[in-house]
């Protein structure tokens, strides 16, 4: 059974770029969340969709956005990107929202 | 909302050696999930074990065991006969059951284990 797949692995933009990152989620699961990890602020949720709806979101600012497709696949997108933005972005997918396997992680670097 | 604490930040082994990490939470509730995951250099987070509060027994998953102390709201996991492979940061995780309340999983910040040889 293949496990939680994200894309692309490594990823470099500029301040006020936009991105996309992408997650394919264990075949079966319907749940997927985003969580963002940075040295300073320690594994934050972003947001999680449980059958293309938006369950829960994190605190963060509008330019965090997502979406879930009807195959469970899900995108994160960054606007206008900032410095701070540059993280380890995670994604993690569970069968109803209780054991959550992740992904291997977008690195992303804004310059 | 759900406040997990991790309060070592490292931990050192000897190989072969028991260690043990701590983690408090503080929750209102009376069930919801508790784990505790692993993250290697790879930066690939990895399941260690999982504990449900509503079961008294301790998980344990090969040499990996937890001590869950549900009045205490403690969680530590036990890593027995350490190995070189055990080397990470390890998080401890809750994640609440209610569909009234967020499913996201809340962590600790970490705690870095080595393994010396």
């Amino acid at each position: 059974k293949a496990g939680v797949t994200q894309t692309p692995r490594y990823l470099i933009k500029t301040r006020g770029q936009q991105v996309t990152l992408s997650c394919s989620p264990i075949s079966g699961h319907r749940s997927v969340s985003w969580y963002q990890q940075t040295p300073g602020q320690g594994l934050q949720f972003l947001f999680e969709y449980f059958s293309e709806t938006q369950r829960n979101k994190g605190n963060f600012p509008g330019r965090f956005s997502g979406r879930q497709f009807s195959n469970s696949r899900s995108e994160m997108n960054v606007s206008t990107l900032e410095l701070g933005d540059s993280a380890l972005y995670l994604c993690a997918s569970s069968l109803w929202g209780n054991e959550a396997f992740f992904g291997q992680g977008t690195r992303l670097t804004v310059v | 909302a759900q406040t997990v604490t991790q309060s070592q930040p490292e931990m050192s082994v000897q190989e072969a050696e028991t260690v043990t990490l701590s983690c408090t939470y503080d929750t209102s509730e009376s069930d919801y999930y508790l784990f505790w995951y692993k993250q290697p250099p790879s930066r690939q987070m990895i399941l260690v074990i999982r504990q449900e509060a509503y079961k008294q027994q301790n998980a344990t998953e090969n040499r990996f065991s937890v001590n869950f102390q549900k009045a205490a709201k403690s969680f530590s996991l036990k890593i027995s006969d350490s190995q070189l492979g055990d080397a990470a940061m390890y998080f401890c995780a809750y994640r609440s059951v209610s569909p009234s309340n967020d499913y996201k999983l809340s962590f600790g910040a970490g705690t870095t284990v080595t393994v010396r040889a």
